[in-house]
């Protein structure tokens, strides 16, 4: 089965820039989609297609995705952004989703 | 208003069994694929199974062959029967709509908690 591959935690200061990987084996083929969770919340999709935002989610985040690695982009970075953040894909060959672990990301 | 409300979490015996529900409102569910996804205490998101627009369904390996999804049209609601439940399945569950061009998930749930423990 696929797996995907993500940094347990990142750091970050205020008003810096984040960014969060996401690992998988030729995952440039695939569309990547991001979400945000933050406690007893349920996640909200914050990119989708690799780069698109939903209506809603600021400018400040972006996406990526080349190779053996996605990247979510969090700029300017607010207390607000701490959250959890998981990648996803959809595995066409088993016809199952897929995320990744997760990654904590903590505002300095 | 688009939204999406599950129901039927609860405390259950390991060897027992439970159904969730999840009602929509604003869209119709069986237009759509919908997918049920758990989330164990402290721990990340686990897809765990979809129903496609035209009924064909698929499971995560960890609950294939217990868990068994399904919908019910007239009442535009999605359910999730669960046998055989382990202590492993203890989780939040959340339904989602799963984009049907675009596979990804663009409306959840805000969840029902099962916990399965003697």
């Amino acid at each position: 089965s696929y797996v995907l591959t993500q940094p347990p935690s990142v750091s970050v200061a205020p008003g810096k820039t984040a960014r969060i990987t996401c690992g998988g084996n030729n995952i440039g083929s695939k569309s990547v989609h991001w979400y945000q969770q933050k406690p007893g919340q349920a996640p909200v999709l914050v990119i989708y297609y690799d780069s698109d935002r939903p209506s809603g989610i600021p400018e400040r985040f972006s996406g990526s995705n080349s190779g053996n690695t996605a990247t979510l982009t969090i700029s300017r970075v607010e207390a607000g952004d701490e959250a959890d953040y998981y990648c996803q894909v959809w595995d066409s060959s088993s016809d199952h989703q897929v995320f990744g672990g997760g990654t904590k990301l903590t505002v300095l | 208003e688009v939204q999406l409300v599950e129901s039927g979490g609860g405390l259950v015996q390991p060897g027992g069994s439970l159904r969730l529900s999840c009602a929509a409102s604003g869209f119709t569910v069986s237009s759509n694929y919908m997918s049920w996804v758990r989330q164990a205490p402290g721990k990340g998101l686990e897809w765990v199974s979809v129903i496609y627009s035209g009924g064909s369904t698929y499971y995560a390996d960890s609950v294939k062959g217990r868990f068994t999804i399904s919908r019910d049209n007239s009442k535009n609601t999605l359910y999730l029967q669960m046998n055989s439940l382990r202590a492993e399945d203890t989780a939040v569950y959340y339904c989602a709509r799963d984009f049907t061009h675009g596979r990804y998930f663009d409306l959840w749930g805000r969840g029902t908690l099962v916990t399965v423990s003697s």
